[in-house]
Order: structure tokens, then sequence, then C-alpha cells
């Protein structure tokens, strides 16, 4: 079965530092998005991406974070200088359509961890 | 700020009862709504969708939506132990679609 995957499972960085975590969606899905939980809250929208750009973004989403579809299978989320409050599992998520059918498809998730 | 309820719980039930989970959003103008499931650990795992105003049941599930309410229920018939998670509400952030927000999602115990 197809499946969105996500590396790398854990990262621990120090403050101020550059992170850079990666997805591979299900292949025949035109829709990205990367979500973040920090633990125990809920999952909180980051931002969505569609045809090489990004299409709606939280107001978490600021000029530190940025995201990328290098090529044509990854999308990678980055953060510029990691914060403490940085600290969650990021999830990336796929679908095949956007709008009305959007039934999103999560990896495992990437869990960063700040210091 | 669009907004997405739930409480949270937890909700215990004994093996084999019904499950009620409910769900209030804030935005008229979400066309699309989701429940997904998920396990401590693990991610969010789609269980239904539902688009219209009604029921809509798939095995021992159910999803109800009324938008003049903003609501949006899920039915659990016969829970099993193995149902004992958090189940989270999502609906689409605004009429295009562009994403979904989650609710802080409902825990369940399916006590055997």
């Amino acid at each position: 079965e197809p499946e969105v995957t996500q590396t790398p499972s854990h990262q621990v960085t120090q403050m101020g530092q550059e992170v850079i975590l990666r997805c591979v969606p299900i292949s025949n899905h035109l829709y990205f998005y990367w979500y973040r939980q920090i633990l125990g809250q809920k999952v909180e929208f980051l931002v969505s991406f569609y045809n090489n750009e990004i299409s709606e973004k939280s107001e978490i989403f600021d000029d530190q974070f940025s995201v990328e579809r290098p090529d044509g299978s990854n999308f990678t989320l980055k953060i510029r200088s990691t914060k403490l409050e940085d600290s969650a599992m990021y999830f990336c998520a796929s679908s095949e359509g956007g709008g009305w059918t959007g039934e999103l498809f999560f990896g495992e998730g990437s869990r960063l961890t700040v210091l | 700020q669009k907004e997405v309820e739930q409480n949270s719980g937890p909700l215990s039930v004994p093996e084999g009862a019904i499950a009620s989970l409910n769900c209030t959003y804030s935005d008229r103008g979400s066309q699309s709504f989701f429940w997904y499931r998920q396990y401590s650990g693990k991610s969010p795992e789609l269980i239904m969708s539902i688009y219209s105003n009604g029921d809509k049941e798939d095995g021992r599930f159910t999803a109800q939506l009324n938008k003049a309410s903003q609501y949006v229920s899920l039915l659990i018939r016969d829970s099993q132990p193995s149902d004992s998670a958090t189940y989270l509400c999502a609906v689409t952030i605004n009429q295009a679609g562009t994403a979904l927000i989650f609710g802080k999602g409902t825990t369940l115990s399916v006590s055997s």
C-alpha cells in the first residue's frame, strides 16, 4: 500500500541551528502539507503546497520556515534558526485531490527536539 | 480565528457499547469534514469523510453532519478495545479546501 515516508524519524538539534525535514509523498498525489503536534496538544496546520507553490499557510509558518519540492519526489520543510518551542512532531501529509476531496494521508512523523 | 472544538474526554465505554464523539466548527464556509484516529505516538489515519448533511455509514462507524448547527459527530458501534485512541475531527480551512484544521481530539477508552 502506498505510504508517505518521512526522514529522519527523530532529530536532536541545538537552538539556533537549521533543520531540514524530508518527506516523500504518495507518488500520484499532487497536494502536500506540513503539520506539527507539540506533545499533548493538537495537530496544527503549517503549510499546504500545490503546483510548486504555497497555497495556504498558517500564522505559525513565519519567515523561519520554508518548504521546497527540490525534485519530483521529495518535499522538504526547513526551519532556519530553531527555537526551543519548535520541539514537536512534524507530520508530512499528501492528498490526491485538494478542496472537497482533500483526504490527507500522513507520514509517521519526524520528532524534532531542540535543546 | 477558525476553530474546531471537541470534548477532550476521556470518554470511557465498555466493550460492545456505542461510543458517541462530537465536534463543532466555527466557519460556516467549511465544506468537507473528516474523522481521523490517532493512536498514542502515531500519526493520524483517516476513518471517514462526510460532505453533505445527514448520516454516512461505514462498517461500525457512522458519521453525522448538520451544517446548519455546524456540528459533526461520529458513532462507533460495538466498540472494541482496539478502538481505544484519540479521535480527531478535521474541517477544511476555507471554501477552496486548501488545507484541513484539526480539533484537539477526544480520547476514547474501551474497556474489556
